[in-house]
């Protein structure tokens, strides 16, 4: 059973439209759930987080939402650029001092000029 | 910026075969992962250690082997490599804010 789940796999949308990635997860003692990048080639890096006391974080153009009953958060960037194409990991743990990291599957993210 | 390098980057080899994939980080980090990538299964991890000597189990540790033998070096062994390891291997390190820091990577071709 997967206990982070991403969808949808591969999402395109246009430069300067805002693209959404979702992602749900079983376990609700998770909470922390940081959101990886990868570019192909290369390894993932982190480019953003949030703690389950949150809803919102932002950091420039990404955003996460972060919904605790229902056990749902999703990535939102805004006025998406073609430099944004990658894949993009949602992942959870469940305490904020190193334990291990459950990633999900994966959205592969393209945007087209 | 935390420093993780891999080698080598690409191998392979037959079934049966014999493989030791080999990670040094530079910067001090305790935690140090092994992850395999494969499409639509993410990145799932095979081991784990919290400083030398020491090893965890991560969710699918069969068929490999790990060791940790100083704070930088982590190795991943696959004695009887079969068809079904080929993947992307990476390695991580962490210190305890739970950033993980990965390598590019080690594809693994086992024919």
């Amino acid at each position: 059973q997967q206990q982070v789940r991403q969808s949808p796999q591969s999402l395109t949308v246009w430069e300067g439209e805002t693209a959404i990635l979702n992602c749900s997860y079983e376990d609700s003692t998770f909470n922390y759930f940081p959101w990886y990048q990868q570019f192909p080639g290369e390894g993932p890096a982190l480019l953003i987080s949030i703690r389950s006391v949150s809803d919102k974080k932002e950091d420039g153009r990404f955003t996460i939402f972060f919904n605790k009953r229902e056990k749902k958060l999703s990535l939102h960037i805004t006025d998406s650029q073609p430099g944004d194409s990658a894949t993009y990991f949602c992942a959870a743990s469940k305490d904020y001092g190193n334990e291990k990291i459950t990633f999900g599957a994966g959205t592969k993210l393209t945007i087209k000029p | 910026e935390a420093a993780v390098t891999q080698s080598p980057r690409n191998k392979v080899t037959v079934t049966g075969g014999n493989v030791t994939l080999s990670c040094r980080q530079t910067n001090s980090h305790n935690y140090m992962y092994w992850y395999r990538q494969d499409t639509g299964h993410g990145l799932r991890l095979i081991h784990y250690s919290y400083g030398a000597g020491n090893l965890q189990i991560g969710d699918v540790p069969d068929g490999y082997k790990a060791t940790r033998t100083t704070q930088e070096d982590f190795f991943l062994l696959l004695e009887l490599a079969s068809p079904s390891q080929t993947s992307l291997y990476f390695c991580a390190s962490s210190e305890t804010e739970n950033t993980l820091y990965f390598g590019a990577g080690t594809r693994l071709s086992v024919l």
